[in-house]
């Protein structure tokens, strides 16, 4: 089945610190998505992505659909302590979603 | 923004009873809802796909028994845990994607607690 490899598993940066993380697909997908998940809370969309190649920006967020439509990173620069939480990927096909395995992030003040 | 609201979003139940598990859509129309589970630190794992007037759509290995979803209307999926055992305990979360742009929205999810 389709699977997404994420990393990094969990950060833990200073406050003002750019973040970087990426998932990789053996699939292709028709959507990247980036979503960020607090503690017992549902996933928030952050950034949708629709075409190979696209570079989406959020505020703070940065996120690229990679040209194989495979792969995807997202970027947070100057990091404050709301940033706090886990960040997924999840890659679309139909109308079907599946996640990668999550990059906790923790920010240190 | 489009919003998926689920109820209960904590429930304690003894082993052997049936709990169950509402997932609505508020300001749009669902023809599709799907309920996934995840596990402490883990990623959101699909369970099943819910479709509204007809059955749901199971991924492998989940029980279609143990866990019962009935999409009877265009805003409103319920899933029951039966017969639940301390194994079934986690936290399960919903998501209706609004026709409109496609969006998938993540209900707040429920924490179930098995004792």
């Amino acid at each position: 089945g389709q699977q997404l490899n994420q990393s990094p598993q969990s950060m833990f940066i200073q406050e003002g610190e750019d973040v970087s993380m990426n998932c990789t697909s053996s699939s292709i997908f028709n959507t990247w998505l980036w979503y960020k998940q607090d503690p017992g809370e549902g996933p928030v969309l952050l950034i949708a992505l629709y075409k190979a190649g696209e570079l989406t920006s959020n505020g703070r967020l940065t996120a690229q659909f990679g040209i194989t439509r495979k792969d995807s990173f997202l970027n947070i620069s100057a990091s404050i302590p709301s940033d706090v939480g886990i960040y997924f990927c999840a890659g679309q096909w139909g109308n079907k979603l599946v996640f990668g395995a999550g990059t906790i992030l923790r920010v240190k003040s | 923004g489009a919003v998926v609201s689920q109820h209960p979003s904590r429930v304690i139940c003894k082993s052997g009873t049936s709990v169950k598990i509402e997932c609505r859509s508020l300001d749009f129309q669902a023809t599709t809802m799907f309920w996934y589970r995840q596990f402490p630190k883990k990623s959101l794992m699909l369970m099943a796909t819910s479709n509204e007037g007809s059955k749901a759509t199971y991924e492998q290995g989940v029980e279609k028994d143990k866990f019962l979803i009935n999409h009877a209307s265009l805003t409103l999926s319920t899933l029951t845990v039966t017969s639940a055992h301390p194994e079934d305990s986690s936290f399960y979360i919903c998501s209706a994607t609004d026709p409109a742009n496609t969006e998938a929205f993540f209900g707040q999810g429920t924490r179930l607690t098995v004792v």
